[in-house]
C-alpha cells in the first residue's frame, strides 16, 4: 500500500461527459502528479502540482484540467470525453520535486 | 519524440538466472534515473534510483548500472524469481526537464518456474 488513494477505481460513461476522479496523496507530500495509461502505453504525464500551484503540465488535452485543494487531495476533470480517453489514470504524489514518487492504484475508465 | 526508451517490450528468464533490462535516453540532460515496477491492476512501485555522480546503486537483488556516455542504463535482478514477473518501467529527469519525470514505455518481464 503506497498511501496514495484514488477513487473511483473504476468509471463506465459515455461520450460526451464529463467525470471527476479524486487523489489522495501520502501523508506528508506536497507534490502531486496525474498520469495516463493507454492500453499497453507507458505513462503519459499529465499535469503536476505542489502545494497547491500548478508546477509543470505535460501532454494534457484541453478537455482536461486538474487542481489542488488546500488539504492537498486532487481532483481531476475530464469534459467532453471521447473513445480514446478510456484509459488508466493515475495519480503519484511524492514530498518534493525529483523526490520519489508514489503512485495510487489507479482509475479506469471505460468511454463507451 | 521518445526521450527514454525501453526498446524490448517483453523479456522471459529462467527462475534463478538473471534478468537483465535496458533504457536507453536521448536527453544529457537527464541526470536522475528511475525504475518502477508495475503489477497488473496495481499502480507501479519504487524500485530502485541512480544519481548521475554514481555508475552503479545496488539494493538487495537489484542492481542499476548507468553508463552517461552511452546515455544507457540497465537493471539487473539476481536472481530472478517469479514474483518478480511484471512490467518495468525506467523513468529519467532532469534540471532542465522542471519537476517531472519521463517515463519509458516499459518491459513486461516473465520469469518462468
Amino acid at each position: 500500500d503506497s498511501g496514495v488513494t484514488q477513487t473511483p477505481k473504476h468509471l463506465i460513461t459515455a461520450t460526451g461527459q464529463r467525470v471527476t476522479l479524486r487523489c489522495s496523496p501520502r501523508s506528508g507530500d506536497l507534490s502531486v502528479y496525474w498520469y495516463q495509461q493507454s492500453l499497453d502505453q507507458g505513462l503519459q504525464f499529465l499535469i503536476q502540482y505542489y502545494n497547491g500551484e500548478e508546477r509543470a503540465k505535460g501532454n494534457i488535452l484541453e478537455r482536461f484540467s486538474a487542481q489542488q485543494f488546500p488539504d492537498l487531495h486532487s481532483e481531476l476533470n475530464l469534459s467532453s470525453l471521447e473513445l480514446g480517453d478510456s484509459a488508466l489514470y493515475f495519480c503519484a504524489s511524492s514530498v518534493a520535486a525529483r523526490d520519489t514518487q508514489y503512485f495510487g492504484p489507479g482509475t479506469r475508465l471505460t468511454v463507451l | 519524440d521518445q526521450q527514454v526508451k525501453q526498446n524490448s517490450p517483453s523479456l522471459s528468464v529462467q527462475e534463478g538466472r538473471i534478468s537483465i533490462l535496458n533504457c536507453d535516453y536521448t536527453n544529457s540532460m537527464f541526470d536522475y534515473f528511475l525504475w518502477y515496477k508495475k503489477y497488473p491492476a496495481e499502480g507501479p512501485t519504487f524500485l530502485i534510483s541512480i544519481s548521475s555522480i554514481k555508475d552503479k546503486n545496488e539494493d538487495g537483488r537489484f542492481t542499476v548500472f548507468l553508463n552517461k556516455s552511452a546515455k544507457h542504463l540497465s537493471l539487473h535482478i539476481v536472481p530472478s524469481q517469479p514474483g518478480d514477473s511484471a512490467v518495468y518501467f525506467c523513468a529519467a529527469s532532469g534540471d532542465n526537464y522542471g519537476q517531472n519525470f519521463v517515463f519509458g514505455p516499459g518491459t513486461r518481464l516473465s520469469v518462468l518456474p
